[in-house]
């Protein structure tokens, strides 16, 4: 069994500023876990993915995650916030295998940028 | 590649009148899953293939909805008749086995009056 859980359903930053959306994970395996964000009217897009190689893992956008087994987080960070990153941003879980039953989806984190 | 290409991308249609969504998924990729995406309710997985065969459609809401996959590059999710809660958006979605990511297409939105 697995479940994801983004600790904030919204997170507003200014222009600029740093950004951590937060993901925790629980899993009997040892996961794989991504990072989606969806544009409005836009499909969900890999920002990044962790499949046990290094703990930190960069993405696109200047984005990257780090895996705390310990602490079973992947929070999601960027140094400095762009208007273009506003969006919703969802954390996914997948176990081993390729079916359904192994990917959870997170009920997603709104990112509100300030000018 | 093209990506995951859905079609229609907009679908504005009458209450009983039958809708069909279709889906072009990635070639090589084995897996190919349809969501429904509201407001309401966010994310929800209706069914997925694997292989061409459909392996849990447990997420289908009623009868009304039914979807195949003739082939490896094919799939289509039909409703009929269409209610006003069925609008939303619904993305197909495809991967590979093992720990591949999914790929998601751009969705079709659907409203139904």
């Amino acid at each position: 069994a697995q479940s994801v859980t983004q600790l904030d359903s919204h997170v507003s930053v200014s222009e600029g500023t740093p950004v951590l959306l937060r993901c925790n994970y629980s899993s009997s395996y040892s996961p794989s876990l991504f990072w989606y964000v969806q544009h409005p009217n836009k499909g969900l897009q890999l920002l990044l993915k962790y499949t046990s190689a290094a703990t930190l893992v960069k993405g696109i956008n200047g984005f990257e995650a780090e895996f705390k087994k310990s602490e079973t987080s992947f929070h999601l960070t960027k140094p400095s916030a762009h208007m273009s990153d506003a969006a919703e941003y969802f954390c996914v879980v997948s176990a081993p295998g390729g079916g359904a039953d192994g990917l959870t989806f997170g009920k997603g984190t709104h990112l509100i940028i300030q000018p | 590649d093209a990506g995951v290409i859905q079609s229609p991308r907009h679908e504005v249609t009458e209450m009983g009148q039958e809708v069909t969504l279709r889906c072009k998924p990635i070639s090589g990729h084995d897996y190919l899953f349809w969501y429904r995406q509201t407001m309401m309710r966010g994310l929800e997985l209706l069914i997925y293939f694997n292989n061409n065969v459909p392996i849990d459609d447990s997420g289908m809401p009623e009868d009304r909805f039914s979807a195949k996959m003739p082939n490896a590059s094919f799939s289509t999710l039909k409703i009929q008749p269409s209610e006003p809660r069925d609008s939303a958006v619904y993305f197909c979605a495809s991967r590979t086995s093992g720990t591949g990511e999914l790929f998601f297409g751009e969705g079709s939105r659907l409203t139904v009056l």
